[in-house]
């Protein structure tokens, strides 16, 4: 069974900072993937993802994130936090049967 | 399109009362799904429909809670009796027919107390 892991669960990062959010997943085949974002008291929103073919995928918001088969990761990124991309951030897995599966989600604080 | 649009946003009511959950999902898609989501277990699956149809139900708790998805425009989810450890946020997403993406609607915010 496909299963996600986000080892992170809280991250804080200054405004203007690199941001690496880890995602690795457990599945047989290659998934579809997927980053969504959780503003407080919002529903989910989907940021990218990765179906095939180049394996850095670029996203709403400046995000991107990239699949690597090889450590069956696939991390969010983005050069430069804003202030407003405080949220709770969810990694996800599809099996291409409407069976997705949601990692537990990593908390994002930016400091001023 | 408006996206998943779903009803009420909030909802307080007494342990043993019913709740229904409504949900039209966004035009064009013909996968429907009711997550519900805790600090404690996180965004869970409870059911989900293709074409109307339930396909797994797998993650619905109990026998409290059912679904229903009358038309491709419309779906609710009822908890009878509501308990207490119910409260949730619980959501509607929508997905197209060839793809695997899913739109999340706002959720609803469920207080049972």
């Amino acid at each position: 069974a496909q299963s996600v892991t986000q080892p992170d669960i809280h991250i804080t990062v200054s405004e203007g900072a690199s941001l690496e959010l880890r995602c690795n997943y457990s599945y047989g085949a290659t998934p579809y993937l997927f980053w969504y974002v959780q503003s407080p008291g919002q529903g989910l929103q989907l940021l990218l993802k990765y179906f095939s073919g180049d394996t850095l995928v670029q996203g709403i918001k400046g995000f991107e994130a990239e699949f690597k088969r090889s450590q069956s990761s696939f991390n969010l990124r983005k050069p430069s936090v804003h202030w407003s991309d405080a949220a709770e951030y969810f990694c996800a897995v599809g099996a291409g049967n409407n069976d997705m599966r949601f990692g537990a989600g990593t908390r994002l604080t930016v400091k001023p | 399109d408006a996206g998943v649009i779903q009803s009420p946003r909030h909802e307080v009511t007494e342990m043993g009362q019913e709740v229904t959950l409504r949900c039209k999902p966004i035009s064009g898609h013909n996968s429907l799904f009711w997550y519900r989501q805790t600090m404690m277990r996180g965004l869970e699956l409870l059911i989900y429909f293709n074409n109307n149809v339930p396909i797994d139900d797998s993650g619905m708790p109990e026998d409290r809670f059912s679904a229903k998805m009358p038309n491709a425009s419309f779906s609710t989810l009822k908890i009878q009796p509501s308990e207490p450890r119910d409260s949730a946020v619980y959501f509607c997403a929508s997905g197209q027919p060839e793809g695997e993406t899913q739109y999340f609607g706002p959720g609803t915010r469920l207080l049972v107390l």
